[in-house]
């Protein structure tokens, strides 16, 4: 079975840092893109990144970019995201997301992690 | 990027009615959108992919179609299970993924 399991979210002031981690089981992570999503309350999912099999590409959305960085560690079927410089616009369900090796778009979710900016 | 736009926001509707969901997309597309159901408290689950490829484990009751700009999701006879919030995603190639704001179905 297919599992994703988020952790690392918390309350953290305006301009912290806080790092994700994703373990992952039930497949062979290395053969997986892996992605992260986010959701505001109350508002729909948006992708925030994504990282290749082996880890040499990785791609962000305008807002998190030179803030947020995506990594994985294969050996360890595991997933991260390091944020810094956290903005109040951050605050969100964050949520580890396998793309499909044929689907191309996530099939699998986590349960996701909160993480909520605040003073 | 490009923008989804589902509708309607809220659908209010009886166990076994027809229910129909519509989305749109600010530019071509081809197929490539999914359909996710999302219960308070949960991750999104995904339905359809491809515009109207069924995920396995999904009951036949849900189907999707639609390419280019125009898509929809069609529950065929409403379950009490399928009482949840419904969005729309596009993963065209090279572009970043981007989602609908969500159709809530209620029960009426």
């Amino acid at each position: 079975e297919v599992q994703l399991v988020e952790s690392g979210g918390g309350l953290v002031q305006p301009g912290g840092s806080l790092r994700l981690s994703c373990a992952a089981s039930g497949f062979t992570f290395r053969n997986y893109w892996m992605t992260w999503v986010r959701q505001a309350p109350g508002k729909g999912p948006e992708w925030v990144a994504s990282i290749t099999q082996d880890g040499s590409e990785k791609y962000y959305v305008d807002s998190v970019k030179g803030r947020f960085t995506i990594s994985r560690d294969n050996a360890k079927s595991s997933l991260y995201l390091q944020m810094n410089s956290l903005r109040a616009g951050d605050t969100a369900m964050y949520y580890c997301v396998r793309v499909g090796y044929d689907i191309l778009t996530g099939d699998y979710w986590g349960q996701g992690t909160l993480v909520t900016v605040s003073s | 990027d490009i923008q989804m736009t589902q509708s309607p926001s809220t659908l209010s509707a009886s166990v076994g009615d027809r229910v129909t969901i519509t989305c749109r997309a600010s530019q071509s597309i081809s197929s490539w959108l999914a359909w996710y159901q999302q219960k308070p408290g949960k991750a999104p689950k995904l339905l359809i992919y491809k515009a109207s490829s069924l995920e396995s484990g999904v009951p036949s009751r849900f189907s999707g179609s639609g390419s280019e700009t125009e898509f929809t999701l069609t529950i065929s006879s409403l379950q009490p299970d399928d009482f949840a919030t419904y969005f729309c995603q596009q993963y065209n190639i090279n572009s970043p993924w981007t989602f609908g704001q969500g159709t809530k179905v209620e029960i009426k």
